[in-house]
Formats: structure tokens, C-alpha cells, sequence
């Protein structure tokens, strides 16, 4: 069975670093590439970042970039998103999701998602 | 920045036709893909590549797209079928998502 497991979030101060983990498992994590998309409490999704099956390609939305790296170890099946100069605007409900095909392709599994809080 | 539009709200009578709507520049020539979102859940794929359903997902969705706009069409509405809908795109290196569409199923 596919599955996604987010793990990493908490309450982070802002200014502070996290990183988020994506546990992946069912299918080969090698032939595809991986994103993550948030969504802040009550509203729609953003996308945030994505990175290739060999993790050669990384792309980011402006809101992150700089600020936040998108990485994976393919022989532990994992995908990560450091995140560092946390502000309260990046406090949302973070999901990694699986990517067929690179680049204009759609988003075919998702994690259940890790909340990220940032606040004092 | 690539901007695409939604409808914020759907409301549909039990056992008929949605239609959930999703506008953008020339978006006749992108790939328009669709998510559905229950609450406290995680997104799901309904729609990819405008028109293509993945096999989990029941035949009564569908998607379309005419000119400046994409739609997606839920046939029969039940009540599972609340949810917010999002419609996707890839623009210039980013993915773009629209606002989202709450349905309700009255």
C-alpha cells in the first residue's frame, strides 16, 4: 500500500528552523518526483516546493525561496523541506505528495500533512 | 504571477448536476488538473490532465475545458460529495492552485 507520512512539525518561534520529514513506502521513491503544498488554517493550498526523482531539479514558490530547501534521501525513501527564518505567515498544514512526471504534472498521493505553527 | 479563479461556493440539490468552474489566462492551453478536499483531510486527485479520472474515483465526476475555462462536473451530487475543489495548474515553473470552491449538496 502507497503511503506518505509527514513528520517534523510543531511550534517554532519565529526567526527559528524546522525540517520536515515525508516517509515514503509502496512504491519505487526513485522514478518520481516529490512536492509539498501547505495550507494555512482555513484557507486554500499553496504550493511550496518540489524536487526531482534524482533530486538533481528543485523548484519553489517565491514566498520560500531562499528561505527553504527541498531535499530527499533516496536510500531511505525520505523527502525533507528545512525550513529556517520562520514567520508567522508560513504557520500552516504542510502535505508532501507524490509527482508523476516532471515538470506540469499533477500531484497523485498526498500525506496526511503536519501542522507547523509559528508563533511566540 | 499566474492568477486562476473559483467560484467560492456550489450548492447543488441531492442527485443532480455540479458544475464547478476554474478561469484563467489562456488556460485553454495548460493542463488543468482537480482536487478534492474533505474537512480534516488531506487533498485527493480527482481530475488530472483535464479531462482523465483516476480508476478510484466514480465515473458521476468529469472534467472539461472551453476557451478560459476549466469545469469540473459531478453528476448525481450525493452528500459524500461535499468538500472544497481545487483545480491546479503549472505556469512559468511554479504550480498554481485556485482559490477553492466549497459544494454543498442540499
Amino acid at each position: 500500500e502507497l503511503q506518505l507520512l509527514e513528520s517534523g512539525g510543531g511550534l517554532i518561534q519565529p526567526g527559528g528552523s524546522l525540517r520536515l520529514s515525508c516517509a515514503a513506502s509502496g512504491f519505487t521513491f526513485t522514478n518520481y518526483a516529490m512536492t509539498w503544498v501547505r495550507q494555512a488554517p482555513g484557507k486554500g493550498l499553496e504550493w511550496v516546493a518540489a524536487i526531482g526523482g534524482s533530486g538533481g531539479s528543485t523548484f519553489y514558490a517565491d514566498s520560500v525561496k531562499g528561505r527553504f530547501t527541498v531535499s530527499r534521501d533516496n536510500s531511505r525513501n525520505t523527502l525533507y523541506l528545512q525550513m529556517k527564518g520562520l514567520r508567522a505567515g508560513d504557520s500552516a498544514i504542510y502535505y508532501c505528495a507524490r509527482v508523476p512526471i516532471l515538470p506540469a504534472s499533477y500531484f497523485d498521493y498526498w500525506g496526511q500533512g503536519d501542522l507547523v505553527t509559528v508563533s511566540s | 504571477s499566474y492568477d486562476l479563479t473559483q467560484p467560492l461556493s456550489v450548492s447543488v440539490a441531492l442527485g443532480q448536476t455540479a458544475s464547478i468552474t476554474c478561469g484563467g489566462d489562456k488556460i485553454g492551453s495548460k493542463t488543468v488538473h482537480w482536487y478534492q478536499q474533505k474537512p480534516g483531510q488531506a487533498p485527493v486527485l480527482v481530475i488530472y490532465r483535464d479531462i482523465n479520472r483516476p480508476s478510484e474515483i466514480p465515473e458521476r465526476f468529469s472534467g472539461s475545458k472551453s476557451g478560459n475555462t476549466a469545469t469540473l462536473t459531478i453528476s448525481r451530487a450525493q452528500v459524500g460529495d461535499e468538500a472544497d475543489y481545487y483545480c491546479q495548474v503549472w505556469d512559468s515553473g511554479t504550480w498554481v492552485f485556485g482559490g477553492g470552491t466549497k459544494l454543498a449538496v442540499l
